[in-house]
Formats: C-alpha cells, sequence, structure tokens
C-alpha cells in the first residue's frame, strides 16, 4: 500500500514570496491534516479536512495560508506571502475517518525562508 | 484543554541498556486515544501504537512495551535492549473523541544510543 506522499521535499524561498505544497493521502482515507513543525518542537495542526469540508482550521494563519482539497483527495497548502518565522518542516498526514484512528504521515517538505 | 509533556528533553544510552521514555497527558474527555510516534533523522513520522482510554492493559511488540496508567494521567514507553537504530526522537501525542480526531503532540525526546 503507498504511503502518503508530498512534494516539493525541500524549497528555499525569499520572504514575502509564496510557495506551495501537495499531498496525495493513502487511498481511501477521508481524513487529510496539515502540521507545521518547528525546530526542536513537535508537530501542531494547521488544517484538517474531512473529504473536502473543513473540520478544523482553527490554528491557520488565514491572513497568509490557505488550504484546499478540492475533489477530496489530494490537497494543497499555499504561504502567500511567507515570513521569516514560516521556516519548518510541513507535514501531511491522512486516516481512515475521524474516529480516533492513527494518522500516517508523508516525509514532508522543509520550507526555509531567507 | 489537551497537554502533552514529554519532561525529558534527550536522554543518552549505550547499546543493550533498557530506557523508559516519559509521557504525562491532560484531558478533560472521558474517551481519548494516546499514541506513540517515532521521528528518525530521515524527518518522517513512524506510527508506534495506538491506546484508547478504556483499554489500559499494558502491551508489548518485541523490544518495544508500553505502560498506560490512567491514575497517574501517563503513558510511558520502554524500549529493552536499545539499539543504535532507536537512535530518533519519540513522540507522545493525544487526540479527543470530542476533538475531530486532531493529534497535540508533546515536545518529544530525543533518544540517543551508542556503542
Amino acid at each position: 500500500e503507498a504511503g502518503v506522499a508530498q512534494s516539493p521535499r525541500y524549497k528555499i524561498i525569499e520572504k514575502r514570496q509564496s510557495v506551495a505544497f501537495w499531498c496525495n493521502p493513502i487511498s481511501g482515507h477521508a481524513t487529510l491534516y496539515w502540521y507545521q513543525q518547528i525546530l526542536g518542537q513537535g508537530p501542531k495542526l494547521l488544517i484538517q479536512f474531512q473529504n473536502n469540508g473543513v473540520v478544523d482550521d482553527s490554528q491557520l494563519p488565514k491572513d497568509r495560508f490557505s488550504a484546499e482539497r478540492l475533489k477530496g483527495v489530494d490537497s494543497t497548502l499555499k504561504i502567500q506571502p511567507a515570513k521569516l518565522e514560516d521556516s519548518a518542516v510541513y507535514l501531511c498526514a491522512s486516516s481512515l475517518d475521524l474516529r480516533g484512528n492513527e494518522q500516517f504521515f508523508g516525509p514532508g517538505t522543509r520550507l526555509t525562508v531567507l | 484543554a489537551q497537554k502533552v509533556t514529554q519532561a525529558q528533553t534527550e536522554i543518552s544510552v549505550v547499546e543493550k541498556e533498557d530506557v523508559t521514555l516519559d509521557c504525562v497527558y491532560e484531558t478533560r474527555d472521558t474517551t481519548y486515544y494516546l499514541f506513540w510516534y517515532k521521528q528518525p533523522p530521515s524527518g518522517e513520522l513512524v506510527f508506534l501504537i495506538r491506546r484508547n482510554s478504556f483499554d489500559e492493559q499494558n502491551e508489548i511488540s518485541g523490544r518495544y512495551s508500553w505502560n498506560f496508567q490512567k491514575s497517574t494521567s501517563s503513558f510511558n514507553f520502554t524500549i529493552t535492549a536499545s539499539q543504535v537504530v532507536d537512535s530518533a526522537v519519540y513522540f507522545c501525542a493525544l487526540s479527543e473523541e470530542g476533538g475531530g480526531n486532531k493529534l497535540t503532540f508533546g515536545t518529544g525526546t530525543q533518544l540517543k544510543v551508542e556503542l
């Protein structure tokens, strides 16, 4: 069974530029999550989708971050404009549903903002 | 609000030693789930175990074992006869039934196993 796929693996941009990350979850997983992991910390949830609807985006900085999951499968996370403090690893995860099932994580995208 | 505390920032052991990673959690829900994930240097989070709040049985999987104690709100992880390949950051995490499966992670424990 294929795992969660993410691209790109690494991205370096200047502050105020925009960037987009892509995620393809495990086939059949209805729930998709985007986490931000700053160096030395645990992952923090940014946004959670159930199929193509948003379940929780309370910690997403909506003035600069946006995410979509149009057909209930792939998802993109965008940052525009980027700030220095956005430097982090962005992790995508998926689970079967919302009922306490384990989440499976992709390899992440390491973003460096200069 | 849910919270997970991993007080041990870094642990160093010599290969073949046993090591226990501590995890203490806070939640107001009666139904919740506890997890352990491993993050090796490659960066990918690897799922190790899931426990629900109604199942306090300890679990053993090879060299790994987990001790869940609701009375002390702890979910500790022990590696027996540690190996160099166990070197990684280990995260404990919590989700609440009423929280839509959102995971709250601890700050992680860096385990270094040396020869």
